[in-house]
């Protein structure tokens, strides 16, 4: 059964700095990974998409990496500001079926 | 704009009494899902329309059932809540196409509050 982890869970830092945010998930095999943005009492919005057989995606200040055969993946954020702050979670979409299993997220603080 | 419209976003009913969320949708996307997220946890998927054929996940509960009259539209129906079920229900949309690229897209939530 896939399970994905994040980590940190919770992340607090001053406006501009460059941030990683991970992802790891113990079965490497998945079809996509899909990085998505909360915020408090909102739905999900999608940030970045990455196939099985690509490395990276980028968007904008983000850029999203996948190691399948390690069971990761980084989101990088550049130049953090304070409307970044959100819960950031990773999903997974495995090659058995057509549902995606989520991690517990990250709360990410910019603080002005 | 495409999107994925959820109503009510907010919704009071009683322990026990029947209630009834409502997805639409006018991205033309052939998968249809729902999901329960409690506070501070990650989306668990309750169960998803691919077409018509539904598909149940293991662990959900016989208390909820759901509908899709048609592509646009599906419905999650709690039979009888309890307070336990108080989350908030994320409906979202993907396509599956010839290149397979399964993108979700997310409605902005319903939270049911039991009383």
């Amino acid at each position: 059964k896939q399970e994905v982890t994040q980590i940190p869970a919770a992340l607090s830092v001053p406006e501009g700095e460059n941030l990683v945010l991970n992802c790891s998930f113990t079965d490497s095999a998945i079809y996509n990974l899909q990085w998505f943005r909360q915020d408090p009492g909102k739905g999900l919005t999608s940030l970045l998409l990455i196939q099985s057989s690509q490395r990276e995606q980028t968007s904008g200040r983000l850029n999203a990496s996948l190691d399948k055969s390690s069971g990761r993946s980084t989101l990088y954020i550049a130049a953090s500001q304070p409307g970044d702050s959100a819960t950031y979670l990773c999903a997974v979409r495995d090659n058995y079926g057509q549902n995606f299993v989520f991690g517990p997220g990250t709360r990410l603080s910019v603080l002005p | 704009d495409a999107m994925v419209i959820q109503n009510p976003r907010y919704q009071v009913t009683q322990f026990g009494k029947p209630v009834t969320l409502s997805c639409s949708q006018t991205l033309n996307h052939n998968v249809m899902y729902w999901y329960q997220q409690k506070s501070s946890q990650a989306p668990k998927l309750l169960f998803h329309y691919y077409d018509k054929d539904f598909n149940n996940e293991a662990d959900t509960p016989d208390n909820f059932q759901s509908r899709r009259p048609n592509t646009s539209f599906c419905f999650l129906d709690i039979r009888s809540p309890g307070l336990g079920d108080a989350a908030m229900y994320l409906c979202a949309t993907s396509r599956d196409t010839m290149d397979r690229v399964f993108e979700q897209y997310f409605g902005p939530g319903t939270r049911l509050t039991v009383t």
